[in-house]
């Protein structure tokens, strides 16, 4: 039981242009949302994050939008660089529960920026 | 400024014999999180800590694994006897918790795991 969704396994753009990286979920419980980017032979790396407060949240580049009523959040990466090549997790948070914050994360896309 | 340390990055072993993955979270952090990579599961969490203590291991496979946080800074995951079926890349984590949520965990760079 899947309880984040990121369908698309790949995703290929030119350099310059958005990427969308897309995410969905089922559990309503959620209220807080992370991206992590992950290179080949390293761990993930924070990206960014939302509160389900709010539906937009920006850095830079990178800026995730929430749609609480669709369970649907995404990230959009303009201008894409080739550096941004790498796989993306989506990541969800009921908050705190006694202790800390469990995450489930999403199984990856797997962005490709070509030159 | 030091992140999350872990040890080995690889291990290769023989069906049956032990292995100990060893984790160092970053100074200051009092959670600490195992997870599995695998192709078929994604990124799963197996057991966290907070203030060395665990506070859910639902996610642990079997009787085979456990986990152990002796301190602030050390935390070991023993696989005995180890099968095929646990090759994978096994991530540890760590987040500072003040009770608020909305932390963000930070990830070590695996230890990738092929048992033979």
């Amino acid at each position: 039981d899947q309880q984040v969704k990121q369908n698309s396994p790949s995703l290929s753009v030119q350099e310059g242009r958005i990427s969308i990286l897309n995410c969905d979920y089922t559990n309503s419980m959620f209220d807080y949302f992370l991206w992590y980017k992950k290179y080949p032979a390293e761990g993930p790396t924070f990206l960014i994050s939302i509160s389900s407060i709010k539906d937009k949240n920006e850095d830079g580049r990178f800026t995730v939008f929430l749609n609480k009523s669709a369970k649907h959040l995404s990230l959009h990466i303009v201008p894409s660089q080739p550096g941004d090549s790498a796989v993306y997790f989506c990541a969800a948070s009921r908050g705190y529960q006694g202790g800390s914050e469990k995450l489930v994360f999403g199984k990856g896309t797997k962005l490709t920026v070509n030159p | 400024d030091a992140g999350v340390i872990q040890s080995p990055r690889h291990e290769v072993t023989e069906m049956g014999q032990e292995v100990t993955l060893r984790c160092k979270p970053i100074s200051g952090h009092n959670s600490l999180f195992w997870y599995r990579q695998t192709m078929m599961r994604g990124l799963e969490l197996l057991i966290y800590f907070n203030n060395n203590v665990p506070i859910d291991d639902s996610g642990m496979p079997e009787d085979r694994f456990s986990a152990k946080m002796p301190n602030a800074s050390f935390s070991t995951l023993k696989i005995q006897p180890s099968e095929p079926r646990d090759s994978a890349v096994y991530f540890c984590a760590s987040s500072f918790s003040a009770g608020a949520g909305q932390e963000t965990q930070y990830f070590g760079p695996g230890t990738r795991l092929l048992v033979l």
